[in-house]
């Protein structure tokens, strides 16, 4: 089954860019994901799906700011003009026919 | 709109039973996979199964398989995660997720469960 590995924490400040990472698995690196931000004291939002080509559709609502890439198992997650409601945990997932996975979450910090 | 309304908080004691509910609503609720995720105080999220409510198709994580029953209810929209036992343990926030194949695309509110004596 595969593996999501995510850094435990980011930080960057106001205004500039970061880029988040999610690693797939030795032999999952085809693998489509998810990203979901989930703000302090919040339910988890869907960000957009993310394919290994690079390719991305964002969920309804989801800002402009946010984009997604990918680089052989790297998934990435890039916020633009980082704003203070960006604070929050970011989660990416992936799915098999069984089982579901999600990655540990990275914490990003608004300096 | 698409909406996934959860039940609301439960307090109860070890032993005890429950049940929780996630309603679909704004979409067509047996074209869809509906999972249940758990986030313990502090830590991440972990998948605890899925049910396809079309036909009843349901998966669960290793984790907790044997701990928890998913259900689903078509005829009013309705998904279920059920205990029949609760420890201290299964204290922590359940969310409900929406899966259409790009991914969980719709989360409930949460339920938070608090299991004390």
């Amino acid at each position: 089954q595969p593996v999501l590995t995510q850094s435990s924490s980011a930080s960057a400040s106001l205004g500039s860019s970061v880029k988040l990472t999610c690693t797939l698995s030795s032999g999952h690196s085809s693998y489509i994901i998810a990203w979901h931000q989930q703000q302090p004291g919040k339910a988890p939002r869907y960000l957009m799906k993310l394919e290994g080509n690079g390719s991305y559709n964002k969920g309804s609502g989801v800002p402009d700011r946010f984009s997604g890439s990918s680089s052989g198992a790297d998934r990435y997650l890039t916020i633009s003009d980082l704003q203070s409601e960006d604070e929050a945990d970011y989660y990416c997932e992936t799915w098999d026919s069984n089982p579901w996975v999600f990655g540990g979450g990275t914490k990003l910090t608004v300096l | 709109e698409v909406q996934l309304v959860q039940s609301g908080a439960e307090v109860k004691k070890p032993g005890e039973s429950l049940k929780i509910s996630c309603k679909g609503f704004g979409y067509s609720f047996t074209s869809c996979w509906i999972a249940w995720v758990r986030q313990m105080p502090g830590k991440g999220l972990e998948w605890m199964g899925i049910i396809y409510p079309g036909d009843s198709d349901t998966r669960y994580s290793p984790s907790f398989q044997g701990q928890v029953t998913i259900s689903a209810d078509k005829s009013i929209s309705t998904a279920y995660l059920q205990w029949s036992s609760l420890r201290a343990s299964d204290t922590a926030m359940y969310y409900c997720a929406r899966h259409l194949g790009d991914g969980f695309d719709y989360w409930g509110q949460g339920t938070l469960v608090t299991v004390s004596s």
